[in-house]
């Protein structure tokens, strides 16, 4: 089964600095789609950014970017030059690319934004 | 965007009432519609797949005369908490997948969520 992994419960960072969350996973398929979700205290959770594994390149969205290792199952999200509205429940989820619509996701990371 | 609204946001209610919650896709259709339970601190954890037309597909463990869902129409899904005890509390939310999205792999959009509490 696949599991998905975060280990900071809780991150902060200086407004305008650079924060990375972590995020690791284990699967033995070969193809699958990970993301990155953004859950603010207003509750809707938005996507941040989507990341194909059979792509090698990393994704990037403008101040958010993933550092997607697939060997080490591992991807990662920075977020450069942080803003207050950053501040949220950020939630790593993965989901195969077939048969199924199921996501399964991480614990999340709280991230701080300092002023 | 695409807009999911979840009603209500909030409820208490006393122990043995059936809660309703309601999940709508607002600009698209969905023919398909997912239910997560969220504990606090924790991940969000699917319940059920709610498909319009048919029968919600549960997953292990969840109880579906507990947790009843209907996906009536395109753009709308319910699910009735049944019977409710205070370990019913919890953070609900839903999401939906539009039809015209072009597959498995486009992202869904998530509700508002409800905070349930049973007293």
């Amino acid at each position: 089964a696949q599991t998905v992994t975060q280990s900071q419960p809780e991150m902060s960072v200086q407004e305008a600095e650079t924060v990375t969350l972590s995020c690791t996973y284990d699967t033995s398929e070969s193809d699958y789609y990970l993301f990155w979700y953004k859950q603010p205290p207003s509750r809707q959770m938005i996507l941040v950014i989507r990341q194909e594994a059979y792509k090698q390149q990393n994704a990037t969205e403008n101040r958010f970017s993933v550092n997607f290792q697939k060997a080490a199952k591992s991807f990662s999200l920075k977020i450069s030059d942080s803003q207050l509205g950053d501040a949220a429940m950020y939630f790593c989820a993965y989901k195969r690319t077939s048969g199924t619509y199921k996501y399964i996701f991480g614990t999340g990371t709280r991230l701080k934004v300092l002023a | 965007g695409a807009v999911v609204s979840q009603h209500p946001s909030r409820v208490i209610c006393k122990s043995g009432t059936s809660v309703k919650i309601e999940c709508r896709s607002l600009d698209f259709q969905a023919t398909t519609m997912f239910w997560y339970r969220q504990f606090p601190k924790k991940s969000l954890m699917l319940m059920a797949t709610s498909n319009e037309g048919s029968k919600a597909t549960y997953e292990q463990g969840v109880e579906k005369d507990k947790f009843l869902i209907n996906h009536a129409s395109l753009t709308l899904s319910t699910l009735t908490v049944t019977s409710a005890h205070p370990e019913d509390s919890s953070f609900y939310i839903c999401s939906a997948r539009d039809r015209q999205g072009g597959g498995l792999n486009q992202p869904q959009h998530f509700g508002d969520g409800t905070r349930l509490s049973i007293l």
